[in-house]
C-alpha cells in the first residue's frame, strides 16, 4: 500500500528555515510526479509546489516563489520542500501527496498525514 | 488566476442527496478532482477527472461540470460522509494548482 511519512516540522522562528521531509513507499517513486500541499489548521488546502519525476519540471505557488525549494531524491524514495525566510502565515500543516496526471491536468491520489510548521517568536 | 467558490456548508438528513458546488471558473475542457477530508484526517480523493472515482470510494459518490459549475454529488448520505469537500483544478498555463475553499457537510 502507497505510504507518505512527513516530517521535519515544528517550531520556528520568523526569519529562520525548516526543511520537509516525505518518504515515500509502496509505489515506484521515481515514476510519478509530487506535490506539497498545505493547511492552516481550520482553513483550507493550498498547493504550495510541484516537482517532476525527473525534476526538470519544478514550480510553485506564488507565496512560495523565491523562499521555499521543492527536491526529490529518487534513490531514497524521499520528497523535500526547504523553506526559507519563515513568516507566521506559513504557520500549517504540510502535506505531501503523489500525484497521477489526466490529459488535463495534475490530481493527488494519495496524500501523507501531514506535518505542522509553526512560526513563532 | 483562477479562483473557485464552494458554499461553506451544505446540511441533509441520511439517505438523502447532498449536492456540492464549485464554481467561479469556466470548466468546459477542464477536469474536476474532488477531495474528502474528515476531521483530524489527511483529503483522500474522491472523484477524478469529472466523474471517475479510485478505488474503494462508493459509487454513491460522483461528479459532473457544466460550463462555470462543477458538482459532486452524494446520493444516500450516511453520518460517515460528515467531512470537508473540497474541488481542484489544475491550472495549466501558470502550472499551479488551485482549491475551492472547501464545504463542510453536516449530516443531520
Amino acid at each position: 500500500e502507497v505510504q507518505l511519512v512527513e516530517s521535519g516540522g515544528g517550531l520556528v522562528q520568523p526569519g529562520r528555515s525548516l526543511r520537509l521531509s516525505c518518504e515515500a513507499s509502496g509505489f515506484t517513486f521515481g515514476d510519478f510526479d509530487m506535490h506539497w500541499v498545505r493547511q492552516v489548521p481550520g482553513k483550507g488546502l493550498v498547493w504550495v509546489a510541484h516537482i517532476s519525476w525527473n525534476s526538470f519540471t519544478i514550480s510553485y505557488a506564488d507565496f512560495a516563489r523565491g523562499r521555499f525549494t521543492i527536491s526529490r531524491d529518487n534513490a531514497q524514495n524521499s520528497l523535500y520542500l526547504q523553506m526559507n525566510s519563515l513568516r507566521p502565515e506559513d504557520t500549517a500543516f504540510y502535506y505531501c501527496a503523489k500525484a497521477e496526471y489526466d490529459r488535463r491536468g495534475y490530481y493527488f491520489d494519495w496524500w501523507g498525514q501531514g506535518t505542522l510548521v509553526t512560526v513563532s517568536s | 488566476s483562477y479562483v473557485l467558490t464552494q458554499s461553506p456548508s451544505v446540511s441533509v438528513a441520511p439517505g438523502q442527496t447532498a449536492n456540492i458546488s464549485c464554481g467561479g471558473h469556466n470548466f468546459g475542457g477542464e477536469s474536476v478532482y474532488w477531495y474528502q477530508q474528515r476531521p483530524g484526517q489527511a483529503p483522500i480523493l474522491v472523484v477524478f477527472n469529472d466523474n471517475g472515482r479510485p478505488s474503494g470510494i462508493p459509487e454513491r459518490f460522483s461528479g459532473s461540470s457544466s460550463d462555470n459549475t462543477a458538482t459532486l454529488t452524494i446520493t444516500g448520505v450516511e453520518a460517515g460522509d460528515e467531512a470537508d469537500y473540497y474541488c481542484q483544478v489544475w491550472d495549466a498555463r501558470r502550472d499551479q494548482g488551485v482549491f475551492g475553499g472547501g464545504t463542510k457537510l453536516t449530516v443531520l
